[in-house]
This record gives C-alpha cells, structure tokens and sequence, in this order.
C-alpha cells in the first residue's frame, strides 16, 4: 500500500525560503522507474506541476520556476525534499507530492499525498 | 511552453452522458491523463495512458486522445461525480496539467 505525505511550515515570511518534506511507505525511490513529483495549487486554482526526481537521481523543474526550486531525495529515509526560495504571496498554495505510475512510459501520479497548506505572508 | 485548454465548466443531468474536452497542439501524439478532484480532497487519477482505467475507477469513465483533443467521457452521470477534473501531459520533459473543469450534475 502506497501513502505519501507532505510536512513542513505553514506559514512563511515574503523572501524566506520554503522547505517541505514528502514522507512516504509501500515503495522504494531506488527502484527502476520510480519517481516522485511535487504539485501545488493555490486556493481555488489548477494544480501546477513543480518538480519531479526519479530512482537514478535524474531531476525535472517547472521551466518558470527552476532558479528556485531544488529537490532531492534520502532512499534510506524514504523521503524527497523540496525548498524554495525567495517565497512570496503567490505562491500561497496547497502543496502535493505524488507517486509516479511505473507502468506507463508517460508520467502519469497514480498516488497522493493529503497536501500541506503553506500560505506566504508578513 | 506547452499548453492544454479545458471548458471551465460542464453540466450535464444525472444518468447522462458528460464529456470534457482537453486541447493541446499534437496531444494525440502524446500520452493524456485525467484527474478527479472533490473539493477538500487530493485528486485521484481515473484515466491514464488516454483509455486506460486504474483499478478501482467505475467503468463509466473512459478516455479518448487523437488529433489536438483528449476527451474524458462519463457515462451514466451520477451525482457522486460532480468534481473538478484536470487533464495532464506530458511535453518535453515537463508536466503540464490543464486548467481544470468543474463538473456541475443537476
């Protein structure tokens, strides 16, 4: 059974750098073909993919976003971490990470974690 | 950057047909996915692969991709269905998710 869920502040201060934690079970990130994305979506908006890491280290950014964005993962603590930098209001938004379908050679999130509000303000 | 266009909203009456639309240059060329979206909830993935259904996922729903339009179609709507739906790709080696319709049934 896979689960995935998202830590980290709830509130960040405008210039502060945001760093949240995707905790998950049932899989491991060191297994051919696996990855793990962030997603995020601001009240009452789309969702909007951020980044995505894949089994070999290999890393995916939202082209509008990547001077901000850095994501890593730790295999033996079955985490994928995100930061970003330089947070302001607009990116006040719920924040996802998901579970990458391995059976289809498109990326496709087969599983979700609950998402973590994160709201920017003074 | 690669777009994909959804009709904001889409109505439809219970035990009927509801089908949403989603637009992108070539997208027939390239694998669609569709998501449900309940509000408060997480989405849950009902499509991939354009036709394929993850298990689970009631047969009414079904998925087609050709030319520039992918299309998610419900059949037998029922009231349990009223969601936001979001269509995604992939394009050059970024996720591109559209911008979602919300599925009214009255």
């Amino acid at each position: 059974q896979i689960t995935l869920k998202e830590s980290g502040p709830t509130l960040v201060k405008p210039t502060q750098t945001l760093t949240l934690t995707c905790t998950f079970s049932g899989f491991s990130l060191s297994t051919t073909g696996v990855a793990v994305g962030w997603i995020r979506q601001p009240p009452e908006k789309a969702l909007e993919w951020l980044a995505l890491i894949y089994w070999n280290d290999d890393k995916r950014y939202r082209p509008s976003l990547e001077s901000r964005l850095t994501i890593t993962k730790d295999t033996s603590k079955n985490q994928v971490v995100l930061t970003m930098t330089n947070m302001d209001p607009v990116d006040t938004a719920t924040y996802y990470c998901a579970h990458r379908l391995v059976d289809t050679p498109a990326v496709t999130f087969d599983y979700w974690g609950q998402g973590t509000l994160v709201t920017v303000s003074s | 950057s690669y777009e994909l266009t959804q009709p904001p909203s889409v109505s439809v009456s219970p035990g009927q047909t509801a089908s949403i639309t989603c637009s992108g240059e070539k997208l027939g060329d390239k694998f669609a996915c569709w998501y449900q979206q309940r509000p408060g909830q997480s989405p849950v993935l009902v499509i991939y692969q354009d036709t394929k259904r993850p298990s689970g996922i009631p047969e009414r729903f079904s998925g087609s991709n050709s030319g520039n339009t992918a299309t998610l179609t419900i059949s037998g709507t029922q009231a349990m269905d009223e969601a936001d739906y979001y269509c995604q790709t992939w394009d050059s080696s970024t996720v591109v998710f559209g911008g979602g319709t919300k599925l009214t049934v009255l």
